[in-house]
């Protein structure tokens, strides 16, 4: 069965470039998460999705920062303009039902210069 | 709010040595709890659960169990290996389908 699937895997982009990351959650599956990974935060959640809808953004950094999930099996994240801060490691992840094993992509990560 | 605290790393231990990671939480309500591993350059992945007080999470020679008195759910294994160099995460997951992540242990192991 195919996990969670992200792309790209690895990006190098240079600041104020707009960086376009994209996830493909689990079939069936209907919570999407966004995480960063860096090695000063450790990981935070940046926002989730229920059905398709974005129920929590709270953790998203700031306005550069979007999340679009048109469908069942595809989301975006998007960052306009990106900075090098933003520099992370990118992981989606999705869950079946609430309080059920989120199951994590293997991350995109992302440079900026 | 909810919260998980994990002993910090690096933990260093020779191979076939007995490993303990330490972790408490703070929650409201009857969360469940896990611990996921990455390896390096890799997402993270389930190691073992458990989703109510008593139980015993196990995988792969590593044990944990849910202590509510306590509140914690330390992993344990017996006898590592060199392989089972990585980074471990304790996390807890509760209403509002969120689930909260400690800070991450780091596991070296040398042979």
């Amino acid at each position: 069965d195919a996990g969670v699937i992200q792309s790209p895997r690895h990006e190098v982009t240079e600041m104020g470039q707009e960086v376009t990351l994209r996830c493909k959650p689990i079939s069936g599956h209907n919570s999407l998460f966004w995480y960063r990974q860096t090695m000063m935060r450790g990981l935070e959640l940046l926002i989730y999705f229920n059905n398709n809808v974005p129920i929590d953004d709270s953790g998203m950094p700031e306005d550069r920062f979007s999340a679009k999930m048109p469908n069942a099996s595809f989301s975006t994240l998007k960052i306009q303009p990106s900075e090098p801060r933003d520099s992370a490691v990118y992981f989606c992840a999705s869950s079946l039902a609430e309080r059920s094993t989120i199951y994590f992509g293997e991350g995109s990560w992302l440079t900026v210069v | 709010g909810d919260s998980v605290t994990q002993m910090e790393g690096p933990v260093t231990l020779s191979e076939e040595a007995f490993l303990t990671i330490n972790c408490t939480y703070t929650a409201t309500g009857y969360p469940s709890l896990f611990w996921y591993v990455q390896y390096p350059g890799e997402g993270l992945q389930l190691l073992l659960k458990a989703t109510k007080a008593d139980d015993k999470g196990s995988n792969k020679g590593f044990e944990a169990t849910y202590r509510k008195e306590t509140t914690s759910f330390h992993l344990e294994k017996g006898s590592v290996q060199v392989s089972d160099s990585a980074v471990y995460f304790c996390a807890l997951y509760n209403a509002g389908n969120m689930l909260t992540f400690g800070g991450g242990t780091r596991l070296m192991v040398k042979p």
